[in-house]
């Protein structure tokens, strides 16, 4: 079974701070991974597909980068509006399609 | 635009079904796959299965297999997911979802609580 492992767990950052989040796939999933953002209360938001591609109306502050079994999700600068749990997302493995566990993105 | 609109919140005894709708609007509802997410109290996201309005073809993660069907109607633009035999694990905010590879736009949810 296809596994994605996140990291950190939780990342505290003050804004205007860079963050770089992490997402590791058990097997390669080649560029078949999304990222969304959850906020409570809330629906997940499509932030980056295709590993770098942004989905419509998102930031530039937000990019994608990796391929095979490594990836990261940057926020440039953090906004107060961003924090979050963050969710990588492999859908190359059909129809076994899982998420990661998440990151929380909070402010310090 | 793209809208997924949930029915409301369900609350059931174990053992008990529940069917939750999905009215989608703002697209060409034939045109993409509609999958269903759920989220349990303080867990991740979990993927359940995907069904096309297309043709009916269905995929459910195994997990699932012989107790959740999808269904879809094209006359009203509406997806059903119905979960059988409901335990109190089954306690989680569904949500549908078009598309699966990837997932692009989110329905806001339907909270279904399981308890005796």
């Amino acid at each position: 079974e296809m596994v994605l492992t996140q990291s950190p767990a939780t990342l505290s950052v003050s804004p205007g701070e860079r963050v770089t989040l992490s997402c590791r796939a058990s097997q390669s999933v080649s560029t078949n991974l999304a990222w969304y953002q959850h906020k409570p209360g809330q629906a997940p938001r499509l932030l980056i597909y295709g590993e770098s591609t942004r989905a419509t109306g998102i930031p530039a502050r937000f990019s994608g980068s990796g391929s095979g079994t490594e990836f990261t999700l940057t926020i440039s600068s953090l906004q107060s509006e961003d924090c979050a749990i963050y969710y990588c997302h492999q859908y190359n493995n059909w129809p076994s399609l899982t998420f990661g566990p998440g990151t929380k993105v909070e402010l310090k | 635009q793209v809208q997924l609109v949930q029915s409301g919140a369900e609350m059931k005894k174990p053992g008990a079904s529940v069917k939750v709708s999905c009215k989608a609007s703002g697209y060409t509802f034939i045109g993409d796959g509609i999958s269903w997410v759920r989220q349990a109290p303080g867990q991740g996201l979990e993927w359940m299965g995907w069904i096309s309005p297309y043709n009916g073809n269905t995929n459910y993660v195994q997990k699932f297999q012989g107790r959740v069907t999808m269904t879809t109607d094209t006359s009203t633009n509406t997806a059903y997911m119905e979960l059988r035999g409901l335990r109190s694990d089954d306690t989680a905010v569904y949500y549908c979802a078009r598309g699966a590879r990837p997932i692009d736009f989110w329905g806001q949810g339907t909270l279904v609580t399981v308890s005796s």
